[in-house]
């Protein structure tokens, strides 16, 4: 079985500019996460889909983050524009469906923004 | 902002020593813990999935338990390894809401 796929790996950037990050999850998985984890602190959701649509986003910075899981598959984050303190792991994960079940991680997007 | 704790924050043990950390959390609308080992440079693992009181886990040297009515659980492993070098991190999920509240998780380094 194929894992949680994330592109790009490392991801250096200015701040004020833009960045997206890319996640495909494991075939079937119905609930795709994406997290932010700042150094020194657990992860930290920002946004869950249950399928295409959004289950959760209420500590997604909605002035500068977006993101999309169109077709309920693949899903996009972007943050435009950056900020010193986005500079963080991203981390994308997936689970069948509902909570109670593990979540499956991608090896997550280090973004250095400078 | 909901509240997990996980202490020590980091752990130092030699090869061979039996290790455990705690994981609390708040010990209202709980409805699953979930436990995850994440290595350097790779992608953190679940270990276990925890969802009624008095619940015990095992998975080779490594094992858990939890205690919903007091908030917590702990992680134990036995006989550790160099390859049990990572950060162990626990994650609640309450009844209500739809929200994973991680811990800052547990570094643990295991001496040769």
């Amino acid at each position: 079985e194929a894992g949680v796929a994330q592109s790009p790996r490392y991801k250096i950037i200015e701040k004020r500019q833009s960045v997206a990050f890319w996640c495909n999850p494991i075939s079937g998985h119905a609930t795709l996460y994406w997290y932010q984890q700042i150094l020194g602190q657990g992860p930290k959701l920002l946004i869950q889909f249950q399928n295409n649509g959004v289950v959760d986003d209420s500590q997604l910075p909605k002035d500068r983050f977006s993101a999309e899981r169109l077709k309920g598959v693949d899903s996009t984050l972007k943050i435009q524009p950056a900020k010193l303190e986005d500079s963080a792991v991203y981390l994308c994960a997936s689970s069948f469906t509902g909570n109670s079940y593990e979540q499956y991680f991608g090896p997550g997007t280090r973004l250095t923004v400078t | 902002i909901l509240n997990v704790e996980q202490s020590p924050q980091s752990l130092h043990v030699q090869e061979g020593d039996s290790t455990n950390f705690t994981c609390s959390f708040p010990s209202s609308n709980f409805y699953a813990l979930h436990w995850y080992r994440w290595e350097t440079a790779k992608s953190p693992e679940a270990l276990f999935v925890m969802t009624l009181n008095g619940d015990e886990k095992k998975k080779g040297r490594i094992s858990a338990t939890l205690n919903t009515k007091e908030g917590y659980s702990y992680l134990y492993i036995k006989g550790s390894q160099p390859e049990d070098s990572a950060t162990y991190l626990c994650a609640f999920f309450r009844g209500t809401g739809n929200q994973f509240y991680f811990g800052t998780g547990t570094s643990l380094t295991v001496i040769p």
